[in-house]
């Protein structure tokens, strides 16, 4: 029941910023978007989350577009760590998150 | 080290074999999952615990059983499994708010193998 579409995968340069971007164009007035990604072989892990705001935190910032239709994650200044699958997951009631296929980001030297 | 912890990390089971995943959770949370994901497929949510009430089973077949104590432990009973079970199985805790999930905290994964 993923309701998010994301590109299977992008490149980016190390010490640049990498945006991955998520369509949502379904999405509900009261739901939220996350944001995980995961790293072979280990559980996914929270990077952040939002409603309607642009968000910012430690790891990365969220931009939300203003008809909620899509949003776009940013890593400011990637490393080779930020090499994962990342999920963009619109949640459809609380404790429901559907993850689907995911970006597969790659940082290259 | 996230606060959610799996056993075993590793298991080799028969199809006619019983055997149990744990889970425990060391950060108060009022929720527990159980997720799955198979190779080239996306992470598939199982059960959803708030409270120690279930709350989802997304169309789990009955040969897998959780189990939810407390608010700190959920269990995975597996029985007569097929070879298609095998896969990673995720546990997360959240602390759910009003509205909205919260932050998932996932475990490192129990890796099953059904011969």
């Amino acid at each position: 029941d993923a309701k998010t579409t994301q590109p299977p995968s992008m490149d980016c340069a190390e010490g640049r910023a990498a945006n991955l971007p998520c369509n949502h164009s379904t999405i509900s007035g009261n739901e939220y978007v996350y944001w995980y990604r995961q790293i072979h072989s280990q559980g996914p892990q929270y990077i952040i989350h939002g409603l309607k705001n642009n968000e910012t935190n430690e790891m990365a910032s969220l931009i939300i577009t203003e008809d909620r239709k899509s949003s776009t994650l940013i890593l400011p200044h990637a490393t080779l760590r930020d090499t994962a699958v990342y999920y963009c997951i619109v949640e459809t009631g609380a404790n429901n998150l559907f993850f689907g296929t995911g970006t597969r980001l790659t940082v290259i030297p | 080290e996230t606060g959610v912890t799996q056993t075993p990390r590793h298991l080799v089971m028969g199809m006619t074999n019983k055997k149990s995943l744990k889970c425990e959770q060391h950060l108060g949370h009022n929720a527990m999952y159980w997720y799955k994901q198979s190779a080239k497929k996306p992470l598939e949510l199982m059960f959803v615990y708030n409270f120690k009430e279930q709350t989802e089973n997304n169309s789990v077949p009955s040969r897998f059983s959780p189990e939810c104590p407390n608010s700190s432990h959920l269990f995975l009973h597996l029985h007569t499994l097929q070879p298609e079970d095998s896969a990673l199985y995720l546990c997360a805790s959240s602390q759910t708010g009003t509205g909205e999930t919260g932050e998932l905290f996932f475990g490192e994964g129990s890796r099953l193998t059904v011969l």
